[in-house]
């Protein structure tokens, strides 16, 4: 079990680049979530598939960001367009459906955005 | 909006059991109460998740009160490796009622004095 992998995991960008980052999930999990963590506060939830479905994205998913997962495997986060205010780390997490299951996070993606 | 309130800070001396508090008074009946830990700039950490009966694994303890309103999360020995921010979320959990996202507040930051 290799765990939750996630790349780049340091990215420093200008302002009005387009960065992606890509999440490998734990082997057999159908279901990965992207999560947003800025400094001092928790994990704020963005978006989650299962399998290759986009089930539910939040509020703070703007125009400018993408996530996809094609093949049902890896995802990739994309944004556009850049902005101060993105700088954050992205997490990655994956999970098996099913009753009382745990959600394994990965070691997070920074973001800088100068 | 997280529907867990913790104390922000708490200290624990090397060596003493740490026991952590958390509040869950709205919580429904097939809401399971999981707890993570977040080392600085890491990933966040599984550590215990329970639906009513208290739970123990290697890491650490989780006691839930008979009504489930409120539940400890206890470390056995405190290490200053455990010096970490620890969230304790609600979360739907069965699939027929459709897991959700972990839903993440502000924590109690933790830490373990020599």
């Amino acid at each position: 079990d290799t765990g939750v992998s996630q790349d780049p995991r340091h990215k420093i960008t200008k302002r009005g680049q387009n960065v992606t980052f890509r999440c490998d999930p734990i082997s057999e999990h159908n279901r990965l979530y992207w999560y947003r963590q800025t400094l001092g506060q928790g994990p704020e939830f963005l978006t989650y598939f299962q399998n290759e479905a986009q089930l539910e994205k939040s509020r703070l998913l703007s125009d400018r960001f993408s996530a996809e997962r094609p093949k049902g495997s890896f995802s990739t986060l994309e944004i556009q367009r850049t902005e101060q205010g993105d700088s954050a780390m992205y997490l990655c997490a994956s999970s098996l459906e099913r009753a009382g299951n745990t959600i394994y996070f990965g070691e997070g993606s920074w973001l800088t955005v100068v | 909006d997280a529907k867990t309130t913790q104390p922000t800070s708490m200290d624990c001396a090397e060596g003493r059991a740490a026991n952590l508090p958390c509040n869950h008074s709205t919580i429904s009946g097939n809401e399971y109460v999981y707890w993570y830990r977040q080392i600085h700039s890491q990933g966040p950490q599984y550590i215990i998740h329970g639906l009513k009966n208290n739970e123990t694994n290697e890491m650490a303890s989780l006691i839930i009160t008979e009504d489930r309103k409120s539940s400890t999360l206890i470390l056995p020995h405190a290490t200053l490796r455990d010096t970490a921010v620890y969230y304790c979320i609600v979360r739907v959990a069965t699939p027929n009622s459709g897991n959700t996202p972990l839903v993440f507040g502000k924590g109690t930051r933790l830490s373990v004095i020599a």
